[in-house]
């Protein structure tokens, strides 16, 4: 059964700091999203990564994953209070309906 | 991206009735769509997959006979949940996707409040 957890669930930082943000997933996988969900919405995808060694950036947030250690990582740098929200990473599962499994969330709070 | 909308945004019914949400995709063609439940500050739940013209692939602990899904088109999906409960109120969501390795794009959510 695929598992997707991620670290820290609750994060608060202070404006201008970096942080980073991990998500660990129990089996094979042939895509990993990010999303981002603001408090009452859904979800707004971020990344998609698709490849061992896959790295993605828009804007402060940037995105890599390394396949054979089941690891994808979310580096916010220089964090301002507009990316404060809840961000998901979810992994497509290798079934035949491909479903998608999301991990807990981290709750980012950024303080000005 | 592509566009799915769900509708409604939100609902309040009455405990003991049926309440249906519908979720299309608006300019793709989507072989499979997904349902989704979030109880607040949780993680989203995967309910069920639908394909096109074929019964739904409910998770574990998902009961088929409150949760009925249906996918008859190419472009629409409803998920009827049927003599609500107050326990049944949770924000829902659907995705959709036009096949393998593709993304699957997701609508705006549905607050379904049963009193």
């Amino acid at each position: 059964e695929l598992k997707v957890e991620q670290n820290p669930l609750f994060l608060s930082m202070q404006e201008g700091k970096n942080y980073t943000i991990y998500c660990n997933y129990s089996t094979t996988s042939d895509r990993l999203y990010w999303y981002r969900q603001d408090p009452g919405k859904s979800l707004e995808s971020l990344f998609v990564l698709l490849s061992n060694g896959a790295v993605k950036q828009e804007g402060r947030l940037m995105a890599s994953l390394d396949t054979k250690a089941r690891l994808s990582t979310l580096h916010i740098t220089a964090a301002v209070h507009d990316l404060s929200a809840t961000y998901f990473c979810a992994v497509d599962g290798e079934t035949s309906y491909d479903k998608v499994i999301f991990g807990p969330g981290t709750s980012l709070s950024v303080i000005p | 991206g592509a566009v799915v909308s769900q509708h409604p945004s939100r609902v309040i019914c009455k405990s003991g009735t049926s309440v249906k949400i519908e979720c299309r995709s608006l300019d793709f063609q989507a072989t499979t769509m997904f349902w989704y439940r979030q109880f607040p500050k949780q993680s989203l739940m995967l309910m069920a997959t639908s394909n096109e013209g074929s019964k739904a692939t409910y998770e574990q602990g998902v009961e088929k006979d409150k949760f009925l899904i249906n996918h008859a088109s190419l472009t629409l999906s409803t998920l009827t949940v049927t003599s609500a409960h107050p326990e049944d109120s949770s924000f829902y969501i659907c995705s959709a996707s036009f096949g393998r390795y593709t993304e699957a794009f997701f609508g705006q959510g549905t607050r379904l409040t049963v009193v």
